[in-house]
């Protein structure tokens, strides 16, 4: 069965710092991953996506991530943070095949300070 | 196409009252989850469902949690009795295919009192 580890509960940062925060997964087959971000007081929105080919992924908001699979890694960067991207952050696995589970790490709180 | 719905967003209730919280999946979409969101545990998968059949409910915390798919635009999920443990925000999400992301609802605030 797959599983996710996000270490990092929270991440504070300077404005326009730069940011990476991470994520690693287990699992028996070939995966699919996914960074979501939540607001205050509502749901999850999608920022990016490894399905396969390119192991670099860019998303929305300036966001990208690198899938390592050696490391059984998806690092979310982003190279210069706003004010607005303070939010929670999960990450997610999916197996490629068998199953449509889709299972969340338990997010991390990014924290932006002007 | 709308996206996710949930009903109700707010839920406040007594304990030991049924619960009953519902979802509209994204039409053709072909999966459905059911997540519980709180401060200690993140966010935990309970159920999903693939063509309205339940699938893993290994998440499901105990009986007194049960969960339905009557159809493919239609899904519940009722606790009964409720305690005020259970107060949480539960997401209902779906998912076209294995190769896609899951939309979620907005959620509903369950509160137990």
């Amino acid at each position: 069965a797959q599983s996710v580890t996000q270490l990092d509960s929270q991440v504070p940062v300077f404005e326009e710092a730069p940011v990476e925060l991470r994520c690693n997964y287990s699992s028996s087959v070939s995966v699919y991953l996914f960074w979501y971000v939540q607001y205050p007081n509502q749901g999850l929105q999608l920022l990016l996506k490894y399905l396969s080919g390119s192991t670099l992924v860019k998303g929305i908001n300036g966001f990208e991530a690198e899938f390592n699979k050696s490391q059984t890694s998806f690092h979310l960067r982003k190279p210069s943070v706003h004010i607005s991207d303070t939010a929670e952050y999960f990450c997610a696995v999916s197996e490629s095949y068998n199953t449509d589970k889709l299972i969340f790490g338990t997010g991390t709180r990014l924290q932006v300070f002007p | 196409d709308a996206g996710v719905i949930q009903s109700p967003r707010h839920e406040v209730t007594e304990m030991g009252q049924e619960v009953t919280l519902r979802c509209k999946p994204i039409s053709g979409h072909n999966s459905l989850f059911w997540y519980r969101q709180t401060m200690m545990r993140g966010l935990e998968l309970l159920i999903y469902f693939n063509n309205n059949v339940p699938i893993d409910d290994s998440g499901m915390p105990e009986d007194r949690f049960s969960a339905k798919m009557p159809n493919a635009s239609f899904s519940t999920l009722k606790i009964q009795p409720s305690e005020p443990r259970d107060s949480a925000v539960y997401f209902c999400a779906s998912r076209e295919g294995m190769n896609t992301e899951a939309f979620f609802g907005q959620g509903t605030r369950l509160t137990v009192v």
